[in-house]
C-alpha cells in the first residue's frame, strides 16, 4: 500500500538558522500536503502542491514538489521561535485517502 | 461558526469495554477521515469515508469501527479488541472537489485504558 515516509525524525536548530524536512512516497501522488501540529494541539493545513515540480513560498517558508510527484521539502529559512512544532506532509492519491508522513520535530533554541 | 467537533476531549476507558469516540463537522464535506497518534509519533490512519454509508479501512482499521449514516458524523468505536487502544485520536474531514481537498481536523480525543 500507500506509504509516505518523512526525515529527519526532529530536528533541533539555533534560532535564525534554517531548516529542512523531507517527504518521500511509495506511489505517485495527485497531491501533496503540509501540516503543521503545534505541541498539545491538533494539525492545521499550511499549503497543499499539486503540479509537478512546482515551487510555493509562504513568508519565510518554502515549499516544493518532485517532478515525479513522489516527493516533496519544506524550507523554513532563518528560524524563530514560533516555529517549534511538528511539520507533517501528507500524500493523497487517485482516491481520497490521505496518507501522512512520520513528521519532523523541529525544536529551536533562543 | 462552521467546523469539526470532536467530543469527549478526554476519555477513560476500563479494559474490555467499547467505546465510541464522536466526530461531527458542518462544513458540508464529503470526506472525512480517522487517525490515531502514539506520543512522539505521526498519524496512523483508521478508517475514511467518502460518501455516505460507505468507508474503507486505513493501515491499522483491526479493534475498530466507524459508521456513515450522515454526511455530518462519522463516529468511531474502539473495540475491546483493540490491545492498546491509550492514544490520541484525531478526526479529520476535507472536501472532494479537487484541488482544494486540505484536511480540517477537530481538537482531538485523548483515550486512556485504565
Amino acid at each position: 500500500g500507500q506509504q509516505v515516509m518523512q526525515i529527519p525524525q526532529y530536528q533541533h536548530v539555533q534560532e535564525g538558522e534554517d531548516f529542512t524536512t523531507y517527504c518521500n512516497s511509495s506511489t505517485t501522488l495527485s497531491n501533496i500536503q503540509w501540516y503543521k501540529q503545534r505541541p498539545g494541539g491538533h494539525p492545521v493545513f499550511l499549503i497543499q502542491l499539486v503540479k509537478s515540480g512546482e515551487v510555493k513560498k509562504q513568508k519565510r517558508l518554502t515549499f516544493q514538489f518532485g517532478e515525479a510527484k513522489k516527493n516533496s521539502s519544506l524550507h523554513i529559512t532563518a528560524t524563530q521561535t514560533t516555529d517549534v512544532g511538528t511539520y507533517f506532509c501528507a500524500g493523497q492519491d487517485s482516491s481520497y485517502k490521505l496518507i501522512f508522513g512520520s513528521g519532523t520535530r523541529l525544536l529551536v533554541r533562543p | 461558526d462552521g467546523g469539526i467537533t470532536q467530543s469527549p476531549k478526554y476519555l477513560f476507558r476500563k479494559e474490555g469495554q467499547n467505546v465510541t469516540l464522536s466526530c461531527e463537522q458542518n462544513l458540508n464535506h464529503d470526506a472525512m477521515y480517522w487517525y490515531r497518534q502514539d506520543p512522539g509519533q505521526g498519524l496512523r490512519l483508521i478508517y475514511y469515508s467518502q460518501i455516505v454509508n460507505d468507508f474503507q479501512k486505513g493501515d491499522i482499521a483491526e479493534g475498530y469501527s466507524v459508521s456513515r449514516e450522515k454526511k455530518e458524523s462519522f463516529p468511531l468505536t474502539v473495540t475491546s479488541a483493540q490491545k492498546n487502544p491509550t492514544a490520541f485520536y484525531l478526526c479529520a474531514s476535507s472536501m472532494k472537489s479537487r484541488p482544494n481537498t486540505e484536511a480540517f481536523f477537530g481538537q482531538g480525543t485523548r483515550l486512556t485504558v485504565v
